[in-house]
């Protein structure tokens, strides 16, 4: 299995363009992540979803971030407009379950706004 | 809400010398995990501990769990440059539950 695929690797845009990142689970695992990290705050969750279904979105910051799963294989998270604050690296992670297994993680998106 | 602390944050040793990092929770954990993220990396999983008390090896690193279930440690036992990295402790409240990470401990470690 190639683990969990996140693409791009690398995003630079301006404030106030949409910014879409991408990622494909490990196949089989129900569970999909997203996670943002800066030396600031941390490892933040951001949402979580359980076959496809979101089940906590309590860790996104505010309504210009948006994640949608339409299918077992691919998840987007969607910040519309983005501002130099959402600079950081977003990571997604995949697992059987939720706290009792573990989470893999993909390379990351290193997202910078200008 | 619960919370994990890790202390300390960052830790610079000479190689060959001892490492532990402390996690401490603000409420009583089903189990914890422990990561580890390399430079430019993504946190990679290593362990997971689950039973008051517990300790676990994984070569020159071991992983406790406390009695009461609310803290845990990661010993390194003489350092070597590829332990460099940030390790994350992550604690979950219920099987049910996400987990919670931990700021993290940066370790380096100098030749």
């Amino acid at each position: 299995d190639a683990g969990v695929i996140q693409s791009p690797r690398h995003e630079v845009t301006e404030m106030g363009q949409e910014v879409t990142l991408r990622c494909k689970p490990i196949s089989g695992h129900d569970y999909l992540f997203w996670y943002r990290q800066t030396m600031m705050r941390g490892l933040e969750l951001l949402i979580y979803f359980n076959n496809n279904v979101p089940i906590d979105d309590s860790g996104m910051p505010e309504d210009r971030f948006s994640a949608k799963m339409p299918n077992a294989s691919f998840s987007t998270l969607k910040i519309q407009p983005s501002e130099p604050r959402d600079s950081a690296v977003y990571f997604c992670a995949s697992s059987f379950g939720t706290g009792n297994y573990e989470q893999y993680f993909g390379p990351g998106t290193r997202l910078t706004v200008t | 809400g619960q919370q994990v602390m890790q202390i300390p944050q960052y830790q610079h040793v000479q190689e060959g010398e001892d490492f532990t990092t402390y996690c401490n929770s603000s409420t009583t954990l089903s189990n914890i995990q422990w990561y580890k993220q390399r430079p430019g990396g993504h946190p990679v999983f290593l362990i997971q501990l689950v039973k008051s008390g517990e300790v676990k090896k994984q070569k020159r690193l071991t992983f406790q769990f406390g009695e009461a279930k609310k803290n845990s440690s990661l010993h390194i036992t003489a350092t070597q440059t590829t332990d460099v990295g940030t390790y994350f402790c992550a604690g979950l409240k219920t099987s049910y539950d996400k987990v919670i990470f931990g700021p993290g401990t940066s370790l380096s470690v100098i030749p």
